[in-house]
């Protein structure tokens, strides 16, 4: 099956720095979706975005299909950024399939 | 527009026990999938519902059932209780459209003791 990886597993930001968290995928894909997830477990839907580029406030996202991966930036980050990110990809109408996260700390 | 709603929030049994999860589809959704994420790892995806049938199943055993109603709600149905089927379990509903977009319920979280 796909694999995708995310890189880095951990980040440590100071509040108002900028990140970006990467996601490689090892096969063609028509769907891919960044998750935020909470402390309490709920996946917070960031974007659908399996190509392209698009900018929701302080957030974007960028998929480049044909190298097989996908960028998320966030800029000025703030504490409630805190959680662990998920890209999830999948073909059609098959199993989605989820990255192994980021987990980000932004400290004031 | 009602989000995906999913019950219990947290449950505990006990080795060898059954357990039935509820899912409720986000309104205009007839696809339901079902995930079980693990601490400290990504959700896996255990299996799919489309028009009450399943239609397609991740690594999970057979005691790993569920069921999709004509409303397009969902049941998760775990039968013989392993310690190590306690984990957070969630649902996520989408449409057959051109875009396959989840969306996430809270998720149940299940503790096997």
């Amino acid at each position: 099956g796909i694999q995708v990886e995310q890189s880095p597993p951990d980040l440590i930001l100071q509040e108002g720095a900028n990140s970006t968290l990467r996601c490689n995928f090892s096969d063609s894909v028509n769907n891919l979706q960044w998750f935020h997830q909470n402390p309490w477990g709920q996946l917070i839907n960031l974007f659908y975005i399996p190509s392209g580029t698009k900018q929701n406030g302080r957030l974007s996202a960028t998929t480049v299909a044909t190298e097989r991966y996908s960028l998320l930036y966030i800029s000025s980050s703030q504490t409630t950024d805190s959680g662990v990110y998920f890209c999830a990809v999948g073909w059609g109408y098959q199993k989605v399939t989820f990255g192994t996260g980021t987990k980000l700390q932004v400290i004031p | 527009e009602t989000g995906v709603t999913q019950s219990p929030t947290h449950l505990i049994k006990t080795r060898g026990q059954q357990v039935t999860l509820r899912c409720s589809s986000q309104s205009g959704h007839n696809t339901v999938s079902w995930y079980q994420q693990a601490l400290g790892q990504g959700p896996q995806f255990i299996f799919q519902y489309y028009r009450e049938e399943e239609n397609g199943r991740g690594n999970f055993p057979p005691r790993f059932s569920g069921l999709q109603f004509p409303n397009y709600s969902s049941e998760l149905n775990v039968n013989a209780l392993e310690l190590d089927d306690s984990a957070l379990y969630l649902c996520a509903s989408s449409s057959t459209g051109t875009y396959r977009e989840l969306f996430f319920g809270e998720g149940s979280r299940l503790t096997v003791l």
